[in-house]
């Protein structure tokens, strides 16, 4: 079945310090990918996606690249900043499932100090 | 201005009772999601309908019941609360039900159930 597996949480990091949170799926079908973020006391937020092998998806200077060889969808930043402080979910939507029906990681916590 | 509007932010109740969280969405989405959010951080999809017909019923106790008026809302019944029910749940709602539709989420209902 579907599914999605991203790296364990917590992680603390300092400000402008390099990010990347590891994300691998398993789909049967040929699925999308997507990051979103919950920010504290909030619901969660698409914050990039990309649909096909390659595609490269980017926003607010994240980036992660659909890898089909290596079913992987990296989240990175090159300098995070106190307010990327979120819980970040990798996600996956299946052609083959149908309807809509996002499979989310078990989400990682990012906390950046000053 | 908000999106998706869920009612109420917080729940507390005893266990036994018949509660409901109303959802909203003023974003002319076709199609509306209930999601379960635990301690962890997990996600899990429970109901999502698309033009007020149910088209994804996951493995929840018949005791969670969805009603949809109108395609703009999406109402969750509970019956006979358990303490197991305790999570924070989110609606959602997307412009459609293909497999890249991303989802705009509301900010949440946290429940306890004591």
């Amino acid at each position: 079945g579907d599914s999605v597996t991203q790296m364990e949480g917590p992680v603390t990091l300092s400000e402008e310090a390099f990010l990347t949170i590891n994300c691998t799926y398993t789909a049967t079908g040929y699925p999308s990918l997507f990051w979103y973020v919950q920010y504290p006391g909030e619901g969660l937020q698409l914050l990039l996606k990309a649909t096909k092998a390659d595609d490269k998806g980017s926003n607010k200077g994240f980036e992660a690249t659909y890898r089909k060889e290596t079913t992987s969808f990296h989240l990175e930043k090159g300098s995070v900043q106190v307010s990327d402080s979120a819980v970040y979910f990798c996600a996956l939507s299946d052609s083959h499932a149908g309807a809509n029906n996002l499979f989310f990681g078990t989400g990682t916590r990012l906390t950046v100090i000053p | 201005d908000t999106a998706v509007s869920q009612t109420p932010k917080y729940l507390v109740t005893q266990m036994g009772n018949d509660k409901s969280i109303k959802c909203e969405q003023n974003l002319g989405h076709d199609t509306m999601y209930w999601y379960k959010q635990d301690s962890k951080k997990f996600l899990k999809i429970m109901f999502s309908y698309n033009n007020k017909e149910l088209i994804i019923n996951e493995t929840v106790p018949n005791r969670f019941s969805p009603k949809s008026p109108d395609k703009a809302h999406l109402n969750l019944h509970i019956n006979s609360l358990e303490l197991g029910d305790s999570a924070v749940y989110f609606c959602a709602s997307s412009l459609g039900t293909t497999y890249n539709s991303p989802l705009h989420f509301g900010n949440g209902t946290r429940l306890t159930v004591t």
